[in-house]
């Protein structure tokens, strides 16, 4: 499985933008970019995919480079329900059943 | 409702017993998956299903064997359980294994080995 690089914590203010990164440069051309979180003592949860293409939905944006070697995930407005451990995984390699495999994440604090 | 339940939520048990987790999704998924968290946060998959059969396997003690009755339910059951053994399992469903499909897990088994 390709790997993906990210910083260990970050810290924002409440209802400031977040820019969280993503290094992947050994992503393949089939990969799709998907981003989950995991909130305290909770199982992660979905919060947003891509493959090439800028990505927007509810939760956040997700802005992929052009070389899709790195990606950014963007929550627009923090709040103290967004602090948790959130992972950028590569989803690819049907041989390896396109296996959802977590790294390390990096753990977002928002202070009020 | 709950999408993907599991049962029990706290299991704290004594080494050499033998103890089940459970596992429903009402998605209507056709896959499901096992998750170990360890005490390190990291989170591994163990086991993964489609339409009850076994698609990934990945390098688990044969002491974990998971049953899949139907496509809604996915069991854990651990023979022997070890200290090590202690973690976070979470269940998790998707509909198929695409490389874009949506993966939804539970909210986790506490298990503990004393």
């Amino acid at each position: 499985d390709a790997k993906t690089t990210q910083p260990n914590s970050m810290e924002s203010n409440e209802e400031e933008p977040v820019h969280l990164p993503c290094n992947h440069s050994t992503i393949s051309g089939t990969d799709y970019i998907h981003w989950y979180r995991q909130l305290p003592s909770q199982g992660p949860e979905y919060v947003i995919h891509g493959l090439t293409s800028n990505v927007n939905n509810r939760m956040a944006s997700l802005a992929i480079a052009e070389d899709r070697k790195s990606s950014t995930l963007i929550l627009h407005r923090a709040t103290l329900r967004d602090a948790a451990v959130y992972y950028c995984i590569l989803r690819g390699t049907k041989a390896a059943g396109n296996k959802l495999t977590f790294g390390g994440g990096t753990r977002v604090l928002v202070k009020p | 409702d709950t999408a993907v339940s599991q049962t029990p939520k706290y299991l704290v048990t004594q080494m050499g017993n033998d103890k089940s987790i459970k596992c429903e999704q009402n998605l209507g998924h056709d896959t499901m998956y096992w998750y170990k968290q360890d005490s390190k946060k990291f989170l591994k998959i163990m086991f993964s299903y489609n339409n009850k059969e076994l698609i990934i396997n990945e390098t688990v003690p044969n002491r974990f064997s998971p049953k899949s009755p139907d496509k809604a339910h996915l069991n854990l059951h651990i023979n022997s359980l070890e200290l090590g053994d202690s973690a976070v399992y979470f269940c998790a469903s998707s509909q198929g294994q695409g490389r874009a499909n949506t993966i939804y897990f539970g909210e986790g088994s506490w298990l503990t080995v004393v």
